[in-house]
């Protein structure tokens, strides 16, 4: 497997244009994670799905946000309109179970999209 | 609330030496607790994976310590590599709760210079 894909890897945009970031989660990962990444924050989760079902999104900074997943295999995070404060490094990530258990599951990372907002 | 605070923030170290990165949890419940290795412009990689019962686990060059009791981790990379440049984020899972029951370190920055 190719692992997690993302797309773009890096978008430039001006302030008020909307973006759309593209996910593949490896096949038959049920989970699927939308994290931002900045260096004063670090990671932060934004919304996952179970089963292309969105289980949380209380992460959305806002409602210029917005994820789908209408497949088992894509998802989108769009932000319309983008401002500069948006500006960050977008992650995808899937999992097989959320990991109830003690071991839990790992959740494997795609590469990330470097969004930057003008 | 649960948080992960990790230190130092930053780190310089000469080839060869050794370093230990620390992680303070005070998430609960708690269920088991990652290190990830981020190389820059890439993802999270797992190094590790540390659940309540276990003290020490080994990974090549990297030994994870978990203490329970004083919720406290730490990543001790031993003969570094300039490969081994990069952030290192502890991860601590819980049961319940929102997030998807993961909270994230902030992460340590890890330089090794020749």
């Amino acid at each position: 497997d190719a692992g997690v894909i993302q797309s773009p890897r890096h978008e430039v945009t001006e302030m008020g244009q909307e973006v759309t970031l593209r996910c593949k989660p490896i096949s038959g990962h049920d989970y699927l994670f939308w994290y931002r990444q900045t260096m004063m924050r670090g990671l932060e989760l934004l919304i996952y799905f179970n089963n292309n079902v969105p289980i949380d999104d209380s992460g959305m900074p806002e409602d210029r946000f917005s994820a789908k997943m209408p497949n088992a295999s894509f998802s989108t995070l769009k932000i319309q309109p983008s401002e500069p404060r948006d500006s960050a490094v977008y992650f995808c990530a899937s999992s097989l179970g959320q990991g109830m258990g003690i071991r839990g599951t790992e959740a494997f990372f795609g590469q990330g999209t470097r969004l930057t907002v003008v | 609330k649960n948080q992960v605070e990790q230190s130092p923030q930053s780190l310089i170290i000469l080839e060869g030496k050794n370093c230990t990165l620390q992680c303070n949890y005070t998430v609960s419940p708690f269920s088991n607790l990652r290190w990830y290795k981020q190389d820059t412009g890439r993802g999270p990689v797992s190094l590790t994976i540390m659940t309540f019962s276990e003290n020490t686990k080994s990974n090549g060059r990297y030994t994870a310590t978990l203490d329970a009791d004083t919720k406290q981790s730490s990543l001790h990379i031993t003969a570094s590599q300039l490969s081994d440049s990069a952030s290192y984020i502890c991860v601590v899972r819980n049961y319940g709760g929102s997030q998807g029951n993961l909270i994230f370190g902030k992460g340590t920055k890890l330089s090794v210079k020749p």
